[in-house]
């Protein structure tokens, strides 16, 4: 079974512009997240979407946005980047609520 | 405000003996712990979690104890392997409403052949 794919797995953009990022959940898994690493600390927590719908938002400023299709796909959204937006960006899916999130190789953003 | 801390950022062991990661935590609403492996160019890769009911959860090598009072959880890996090199990162949740994974900082383990 394929994990958790991400595309793309890296991206230099320059500030300003907008950016696109995508995650395919593992088959059958219907919750996707996203999460920011920067370098030096652990995942920040961005979007939870279960069923199309958002479940959670993090502490990030209204230029992050997402959604999830009806195959559970989603795309995380970045406008008008900044340099301190830099960093792996990570999805990870789960089954249902409450059981064990896991999570693609993410993709590194550079915005320069 | 960091709600999950790993005070360690390094720690090295030799092969074959045991790795023990340390993780605490201040919201006391956490009721649910996972540990995650990192490698380099890598997602997290699960590891093992514990419910806030138990105290203990066994997985092969891995073993996590979780002591609430104390809000204070642990990774025990035995024996190391060089394998087992990669940063380790504690997360808690809250178990209902969002699956938002609360993430420490991370240690980075490496076992000396």
């Amino acid at each position: 079974d394929a994990g958790v794919t991400q595309s793309p797995t890296h991206l230099i953009k320059t500030r300003g512009q907008q950016v696109t990022l995508r995650c395919s959940p593992i088959s059958g898994h219907k919750s996707v997240s996203w999460y920011q690493q920067v370098l030096g600390q652990g995942p920040q927590f961005i979007f939870q979407y279960y069923e199309k719908e958002e479940r959670g938002r993090g502490n990030f400023p209204d230029r992050f946005s997402a959604r999830q299709f009806p195959n559970y796909s989603s795309e995380l959204n970045v406008n008008a980047l900044l340099l301190g937006d830099s960093a792996l960006y990570l999805c990870a899916s789960s089954s249902d609520t409450y059981t064990e999130a896991f999570f693609g190789q993410g993709t590194r953003l550079t915005v320069v | 405000d960091q709600q999950v801390k790993q005070n360690s950022p390094s720690l090295s062991v030799q092969e074959g003996r045991i790795s023990i990661l340390n993780c605490d935590y201040t919201n006391s609403m956490f009721d649910y712990f996972l540990w995650y492996k990192k490698y380099p160019a890598e997602g997290p890769t699960f590891l093992i979690s514990i419910s806030s009911i138990k105290d203990k959860n066994e997985d092969g090598r891995f073993t996590v104890f979780l002591n609430k009072s104390a809000k204070h959880l642990s990774l025990h890996i035995v024996p190391s392997q060089p394998g087992d090199s990669a940063v380790y990162f504690c997360a808690a949740r809250v178990n209902f409403g969002n699956e938002k994974l609360t993430f420490g900082t991370g240690t980075r383990l490496t076992i000396i052949p």
